[in-house]
């Protein structure tokens, strides 16, 4: 597609709930990367995927959060059990280049809101 | 720890102004930096790429320089306007091998008509 497409762009939930986020990164990108902004907290990193393997997800923040990559394009992550401290925007970008020399390109952000 | 700071973290001008956004990273050794820019609601929109040999960047009205050992980085936007208006964040990408971006906490510019 023409950019970084992720959806929903709003949820709001229950506490206990879980959610599925998905992000569609633009055609032919190799590379994406999810991160988390929350209000005073600024942009976190969450995981990164090569391909449909994920050889960084360290920023995961607890084993509640858990995503995979379909086909070298599309992601889901996944938040089980959702908590209140789990509201925030939740980002996805993506970059054509392998490692460290890609400009990366961001979507619009899928909202979560819990209850 | 690759430590981001933004510098203003809120910026008012009038129109027309020359205006400077600071940004500074404490491990020198970065493989390239990115400004991005965001409005409210929004997503980023990527700005400007940096890559750890250049010196600086240039696209329209925004010019990005880069002072990997000072740990330095300005955005210099010249002749403001109030369409300008949105939080400008710089990131940088410090270590490992996978493209991962360090974000600081982003400067609100308001310019004003």
């Amino acid at each position: 597609g023409a950019g970084v497409s992720q959806s929903p762009s709003n949820k709001v939930t229950e506490k206990g709930k879980d959610v599925e986020l998905r992000c569609d990164p633009i055609s032919g990108h190799t590379a994406l990367y999810w991160y988390r902004q929350s209000l005073g907290q600024g942009l976190e990193f969450l995981i990164y995927f090569q391909g449909n393997s994920a050889p960084d997800k360290s920023g995961l923040p607890s084993d509640r959060f858990s995503a995979e990559r379909t086909g070298g394009s599309v992601s889901t992550l996944t938040i089980q059990r959702t908590q209140q401290e789990d509201s925030a925007v939740y980002l996805c970008a993506s970059s054509r280049n392998q490692g460290n020399a890609g400009e990366l390109f961001f979507g619009e952000g899928s909202r979560l809101t819990v209850l | 720890k690759q430590e981001v700071t933004q510098i203003p973290a809120a910026l008012s001008v009038p129109e027309g102004e020359n205006l400077v956004l600071n940004c500074s990273f404490t491990d020198s050794a970065i493989y390239n930096l990115q400004w991005f820019r965001q409005d409210p609601g929004k997503g980023l929109t990527s700005l400007l790429l940096i890559q750890s040999s250049q010196r600086e960047q240039t696209s329209g009205r925004l010019n990005a320089s880069l002072d990997k050992s000072s740990g330095r980085s300005t955005l210099y936007i010249a002749a403001s306007q109030p369409g300008d208006s949105a939080t400008y964040l710089c990131a940088v990408v410090s270590s490992g091998n996978t493209g991962k971006l360090i974000f600081g906490q982003g400067t609100t510019l308001q310019v004003k008509p």
